[in-house]
């Protein structure tokens, strides 16, 4: 997971489509992973988060799964629309005094009407 | 309500300057951090502080200086030794525990060199 100045891959989908962006994540001792969006000139936002102790966490109309064997993430997004296209990150830590997230390098959402 | 404010939004440089960022919260949030991120790429630390007075360069430091005197402060100074400085600028806080929200970020200055 360091984002080192690579260029975004994209995923587009169409409107009403469900999207799933993925993400591996790089340190086995992480246990605590999030998911941000970022809309074109603004800072990243919030969307969900998920501790090592579960694999599975429901927001409104997205997901997090997380596959601790593989250090795998992935956010879905249920229905989604024109309002989720964004660049999405994730982001992993561990929750233990005090430590730095780490960003993945983000996946542009585009959706088509 | 409660957030965190960069200024300004739009930021013009001439070649050998320096000029400061500000980035302020109000969220009582003891650690500060300060991104880059350059067109189409994610996001790169340049330095962050854990605590008032302390602060640790990040990924890549060189050409930037920090301060923090205040809990609430942490402004970003990009000097004339920055060659490249065209870029999106990003300033987080967050608690010491991360859980509950991680980062909290501000709406970014995009600093342009002219």
């Amino acid at each position: 997971g360091e984002s080192v100045g690579l260029h975004l891959p994209t995923l587009s989908v169409q409107e009403g489509d469900n999207s799933i962006i993925n993400c591996a994540y790089s340190n086995s001792a992480s246990d605590y992973f999030i998911w941000y969006k970022q809309e074109s000139g603004k800072g990243p936002q919030f969307i969900i988060d998920i501790r090592s102790n579960m694999d599975k966490r429901q927001g409104q109309r997205v997901t997090v799964l997380l596959n601790k064997t593989v250090k795998h993430l992935s956010l879905q997004i249920a229905a989604t629309q024109p309002g989720d296209s964004a660049v999405y990150f994730c982001a992993e830590a561990r929750d233990t005094g005090f430590q730095k997230l780490v960003f993945g390098t983000g996946t542009r959402l585009l959706v088509s009407p | 309500d409660g957030g965190i404010t960069q200024s300004p939004k739009y930021l013009f440089r001439k070649e050998g300057q320096n000029v400061t960022l500000s980035c302020e919260q109000n969220l009582n949030h003891d650690a500060m951090y300060w991104y880059r991120q350059d067109p189409g790429q994610g996001l790169r630390l340049i330095y962050y502080s854990q605590i008032v007075n302390d602060f640790q360069k990040g990924d890549i430091a060189e050409g930037y200086s920090v301060s923090r005197e205040k809990k609430e402060s942490f402004p970003l100074t990009v000097t004339s030794a920055q060659k490249n400085p065209t870029a999106f600028y990003l300033c987080a806080s967050s608690r010491r525990q991360l859980s509950n929200y991680g980062y909290t970020f501000g709406s970014g200055t995009r600093l342009t060199v002219v």
